[in-house]
């Protein structure tokens, strides 16, 4: 049990576009999305967290309308890379936890951007 | 200050031998808990181990054990009998707050030890 998965799993994209990752809980419901970004040999930095039904909480320092992320049912939480530049380019990963498993996180198998 | 620090970049272990990942940590709450993470190069984060602060006893999960030395600020992780399948990124990480309520606080992770175990 506890499986989230991402969409895709990576991407190329255009300098200018938008992408869009999903996040799924498939197995339990989310009351909490959390999104990272790994730059290459670092480790992960929280973009935002987000419960279900609510505006989601950006960290420091992370531009909300740049990254949109919406929390809109207990199993999917989408983040959105609008106006992507190659500076965007990174590994992005989703995890999800539940009320009733408030200790433990689970991840996302990551998704991997490359804007050219 | 850092919350979370890993002062190991890289580790060598050969296979069947045991190998100790060092993780120190900051904060000022009474109540919190520890993570472990193994990344594989594949990307996914793998949850290995957790201690509570409150918890008494070192945590163990198979192979892995957590050397907690709380009056340090420590908690190491100790993979015994290391296998080749055990090279990856290790993650140190803390979660802040209370564990009883059921809201969930944040992860703050570490830099990151890169584990080799050679044959």
């Amino acid at each position: 049990g506890a499986v989230v998965s991402q969409h895709p799993s990576w991407v190329i994209c255009k300098s200018g576009t938008s992408v869009k990752i999903e996040c799924r809980s498939l197995d339990f419901q989310a009351t909490t999305m959390f999104w990272y970004r790994q730059f290459p040999k670092q480790s992960l930095m929280l973009m935002a967290t987000s419960n279900e039904g609510s505006k989601a909480t950006y960290e420091q320092g992370v531009e909300k309308d740049k990254f949109l992320i919406n929390h809109a049912s207990l199993t999917l939480s989408t983040l959105t890379v609008t106006s992507a530049h190659p500076e965007d380019s990174s590994f992005y990963i989703c995890s999800a936890t539940s009320s009733g498993r408030a200790r433990e996180q689970f991840f996302g198998p990551g998704t991997r951007l490359t804007v050219l | 200050a850092q919350k979370i620090t890993q002062t190991q970049p890289g580790m060598f272990v050969q296979e069947k031998e045991a190998v100790t990942l060092d993780c120190t940590y900051d904060t000022s709450d009474q109540s919190y808990g520890l993570f472990w993470y193994k990344q594989p190069s594949s990307g996914e984060m793998i949850f290995l181990i957790y201690q509570g602060s409150y918890d008494e006893q070192n945590a163990t999960e198979g192979r892995y054990s957590l050397n907690f030395q709380k009056a340090r600020k420590s908690a190491n992780l100790v993979i015994s009998a290391s296998q080749l399948g055990d090279s990856a990124m290790y993650f140190c990480a803390m979660r802040e707050g209370l564990q009883g309520n059921t809201g969930f606080q944040k992860l703050v992770f570490g830099t990151g030890t890169r584990l080799l175990v050679s044959p």
